[in-house]
């Protein structure tokens, strides 16, 4: 089983929707949960991380984390075009374990925001 | 101030040579990390380091070898080269194990 999955989409939406990303993980000894933004033929670059449950918020996007079901979204509100990214969800786990240092990405949803 | 930074950005290679990809960082960051994207795979992790002189394997390890002698560097190798490691590579460092800065990838193509 992977460590954390995510649904690869492709999603396509129109300007303004409201768009909700998901992943959900296999292992509670995760600390840190990151979703990372791609543009084509670009690097990954962070976009928002936690480590704790709950949400957090960043203009338009909210990150939410529930430990309880090892699931955690990426809500985009008023989408606009330049949004248009592939977006992948990461886990770090905590320290102290075998796995120290490890940074571990879902499989990326491909998002379309149309005008 | 360069960030990450990967060379060769493009590479063809013929089924069974070798080669070495090199990533260097000016951020003087502990972590160091190997990925390949594939479509519909994502970043599946190949290797990486929790500092200077460690290694660790990822999710995808075999037909690679990697080694961090100096805390800027960090080498990827291919001993001998499959056509199913025709990939994007890329490579990334981070001071927080959340943070992670990434290079602009190596596009190889192993024919």
């Amino acid at each position: 089983q992977k460590e954390v999955e995510q649904d690869p989409g492709p999603l396509s939406v129109p300007e303004g929707a409201i768009v909700s990303l998901n992943c959900t993980y296999s292992n509670s000894a995760f600390q840190y949960f990151m979703w990372y933004r791609q543009y084509s033929r670009k690097g990954p670059e962070l976009l928002m991380y936690t480590y704790s449950s709950g949400n957090k918020e960043d203009g338009r996007f909210t990150a939410q984390v529930d430990k309880s079901s090892k699931y955690i979204s990426l809500f985009i509100r008023d989408s606009q075009p330049s949004d248009s990214a592939t977006y992948l969800c990461a886990i770090s786990p905590r320290a102290g374990g075998t796995s120290y240092g490890k940074l571990t990405f879902g499989q990326g949803t491909i998002l379309t925001v149309h005008p | 101030n360069a960030g990450v930074t990967q060379t060769p950005k493009f590479r063809v290679l013929k089924t069974g040579q070798s080669m070495t990809l090199l990533c260097a960082q000016d951020m003087n960051h502990e972590y160091m990390y190997w990925y390949r994207q594939d479509p519909g795979m994502g970043l599946r992790l190949i290797h990486y380091s929790v500092g200077e002189g460690t290694t660790a394997k990822g999710e995808v390890p075999d037909g690679y070898n990697v080694s961090r002698l100096k805390k800027q560097n960090f080498l990827l190798g291919l001993e001998s080269a499959a056509p199913s490691q025709t990939s994007v590579y890329f490579c990334a460092s981070s001071y927080e194990r959340f943070n992670a800065f990434f290079g602009q990838g190596t596009r190889l193509t192993v024919v």
